[in-house]
């Protein structure tokens, strides 16, 4: 059973172009939603992190957007460049165990065309 | 800034081999974590640790097991490898209230 769905599979974006990626989870216990970067060849680095008391977080050209009510939250990226070409994977958790066991989304594949 | 090494960054194993898959961190991380990674199916837990010698099953458990003698150091073992245990394996660690930091990943063909 899969408890975070995302979307889209792969996305493709001009140079300047917003990219946004969504997702939607199932448990409502989940207080804690972050996005992975990953780049071919690495593992996946943390990109940004919201928690529900607040609807939206921005650092830079990156907004996760929340919306608690229907269990979703998206991924906009700004001013879209070749250096954002990546896979993109959001996650949520519940810090109810003592650890951020992560639930992953199958990923979405971004690729920004000059 | 938190370094996850995982040993190899490619291997090659036979069907029925016994396979270790080592990952080390250097910041004294409590939580240690194993995942397999293959396209279109996103990350899969496979176990997780909060302490020396604890160990925990993840979704996906089933002809893996784990070790974790040391705090700095979880390996994963692969007892009778399998051709559908061909996989990314990434191993990530976590400190309190830190996100999960991620190794390279190691990627594993099995023949």
């Amino acid at each position: 059973q899969q408890q975070v769905k995302q979307s889209p599979q792969s996305l493709i974006v001009q140079k300047g172009g917003i990219s946004i990626i969504n997702c939607a989870y199932e448990n409502t216990a989940f207080d804690y939603f972050p996005w992975y970067q990953q780049f071919p060849g690495k593992g996946p680095a943390l990109l940004i992190a919201i928690r529900p008391d607040v609807s939206e977080k921005k650092e830079g050209r990156f907004t996760i957007s929340f919306n608690k009510s229907a269990k979703q939250f998206s991924l906009h990226i700004m001013d879209s460049q070749p250096g954002d070409s990546a896979t993109y994977f959001c996650a949520a958790s519940y810090s109810g165990a003592g650890s951020y066991q992560l639930t992953f989304g199958k990923g979405t594949k971004l690729s920004v065309i000059p | 800034d938190v370094k996850v090494t995982q040993s190899s960054r490619y291997l090659v194993k036979r069907t029925g081999e016994k396979v270790f898959l080592e990952c080390v961190q250097d910041m004294d991380h409590e939580n240690m974590f194993w995942y397999r990674q293959d396209p279109g199916l996103g990350l899969r837990l496979i176990y997780f640790s909060y302490d020396v010698k604890m160990k925990e099953k993840g979704d996906i458990p089933e002809g893996y097991s784990v070790s974790r003698e040391k705090k700095e150091r979880f390996s994963l073992i692969l007892e009778s490898a399998s051709t559908n245990q061909t996989s990314m394996y990434l191993c990530a660690s976590e400190g309190p209230n830190q996100p999960q930091h991620f190794g390279d990943g190691t990627r594993l063909s099995i023949l």
